[in-house]
């Protein structure tokens, strides 16, 4: 059974900060992929990755993908009062032969709040 | 586009009851699916449909649970009867399966309230 661990949970940080989230998996995959979701509302697509070493940057957000670690990160730089959200990882079991996305597991989420 | 559109956005039902949430996928995505939110489990995916055909339904917790998805356009989850514990946001979303790796887009959920 694939299991994603977030660590941290819950981070509350200063705006200007830099801070990283990490995410690992349990079994293979080399399809990784980060959302973000603010309160009472659906799940934002922020970055796909798809191969070992893979990095992604949208503004102050930074992901990369290590699948021989089978851990990925999420890096923020210099951090906005609007990024505070909760931010999830999940990871493509990659069961289906057929190809395609096969279904995410979800870790936890860690939720983020950045102060003034 | 209009984005994966789920309906109702909100139920509140008494328990015993049917409900049936329903999803329109983007157009020309042929793979859809729904999971559920809850503080206490997080997100799990329930089921996933490729090009109309169910391929996993492992995650369906129960008997009560069922899904279809008739045609391209439109999936319904089926709860019959429901219990206090099935309430939860159920999204669905829906991606085009070319080789993998596409990104996965999420309805704004349906909030169920079994009381």
């Amino acid at each position: 059974e694939l299991k994603v661990e977030q660590n941290p949970l819950f981070l509350s940080m200063q705006e200007g900060k830099n801070y990283t989230i990490y995410c690992n998996y349990s079994t293979t995959s080399d399809r990784l992929y980060w959302y973000r979701q603010d309160p009472g509302k659906s799940l934002e697509s922020l970055f796909v990755l798809l191969s070992n070493g893979a990095v992604k940057q949208e503004g102050r957000l930074m992901a990369s993908l290590d699948t021989k670690a089978r851990l990925s990160t999420l890096h923020i730089t210099a951090a906005v009062h609007d990024l505070s959200a909760t931010y999830f990882c999940a990871v493509d079991r990659m069961l289906y032969s057929g190809g395609g996305a096969d279904g995410l597991t979800f870790g936890k989420g860690t939720h983020l709040i950045i102060q003034p | 586009d209009a984005g994966v559109i789920q309906s109702p956005r909100h139920e509140v039902t008494e328990m015993g009851q049917e409900v049936t949430l329903r999803c329109k996928p983007i157009s020309g995505h042929n793979s859809l699916f729904w999971y559920r939110q809850t503080m206490m489990r997080g997100l799990e995916l329930l089921i996933y449909f490729n090009n109309n055909v169910p391929i996993d339904d492992s995650g369906m917790p129960e008997d009560r649970f069922s899904a279809k998805m008739p045609n391209a356009s439109f999936s319904t989850l089926k709860i019959q009867p429901s219990e206090p514990r099935d309430s939860a946001v159920y999204f669905c979303a829906s991606s085009w399966r070319t080789g993998g790796g596409n990104t996965i887009y999420f309805g704004e959920g349906s909030w169920l309230t079994v009381v």
